[in-house]
């Protein structure tokens, strides 16, 4: 069963401009983690940012946000002011118990000068 | 520095050889995995360890077996390889302990490139 969606292929976004790439997730356990992952063109996968689901807050680092809906079950990730090293694959993934990690299949973004 | 070290890095198999790919971490971490990454299928779990000693088949473990030889390494080999098993593979750890919800994520080694001809 699909457990992380990953909706958006490709995007595209003008430098210096914001972008969401969206994540949905499905599960019953009221314990469990949410994470994006950043993989370039070279090929290693790079971990950006964390949101646990207890957490009351959105987390954030640096430029990179997680819009965190726990109702929707939605962990988007917003990318502000982007950058030419910005353009990539980014995953999104989930734990869960036995600490097990499931990933979406991907979207492309792609950062236009 | 080194984190997680998968080898080798590249390999040409011609379809029915075997071969083992070397994975290990030097941060003392519990859990390992093996994932594959193919085209528009995002990264799949073949196997994982959740501790010395424990494998467990992930998502798509057929045509494949682990090891976890001790703590920092973590092996998987492919008996008689097949042109579905080119791919890129992912070797991860993460420390294992603690709540999910506290922030126990997960590292990659650099990917190993094999392709079955």
């Amino acid at each position: 069963a699909q457990k992380i969606t990953q909706t958006q292929p490709g995007m595209f976004v003008q430098e210096k401009e914001a972008v969401t790439l969206d994540c949905t997730y499905d599960t019953s356990d009221p314990s469990y983690g949410l994470f994006w992952y950043k993989q370039p063109s070279s090929g290693e996968m790079i971990f950006l940012i964390y949101q646990g689901s207890y957490d009351q807050q959105n987390a954030t680092e640096g430029r990179y946000s997680l819009n965190f809906q726990k109702a929707r079950k939605s962990a988007n990730l917003v990318i502000s002011a982007s950058q030419l090293g910005d353009s990539a694959m980014y995953f999104c993934a989930m734990s869960k118990t036995g600490n097990q990690f499931y990933f979406g299949t991907g979207t492309s973004l792609t950062v236009i000068p | 520095n080194a984190g997680v070290t998968q080898t080798p890095k590249f390999q040409v198999l011609k379809t029915g050889q075997s071969m083992t790919l070397q994975c290990a971490q030097d941060m003392n971490h519990n859990s390992m995995y093996w994932y594959r990454q193919d085209p528009g299928m995002g990264l799949r779990l073949i196997y994982y360890s959740a501790s010395e000693g424990t494998t467990d088949k992930g998502e798509v473990p057929n045509g494949y077996n682990v090891s976890r030889l001790n703590k920092r390494e973590f092996s998987l080999r492919l008996e008689s390889a097949a042109p579905s098993q080119t791919s890129v593979y992912f070797c991860a750890s993460s420390s294992g302990t603690g709540s999910l919800a506290s922030g126990n994520t997960i590292y990659f080694g650099e990917g190993s490139w094999l392709t079955v001809v």
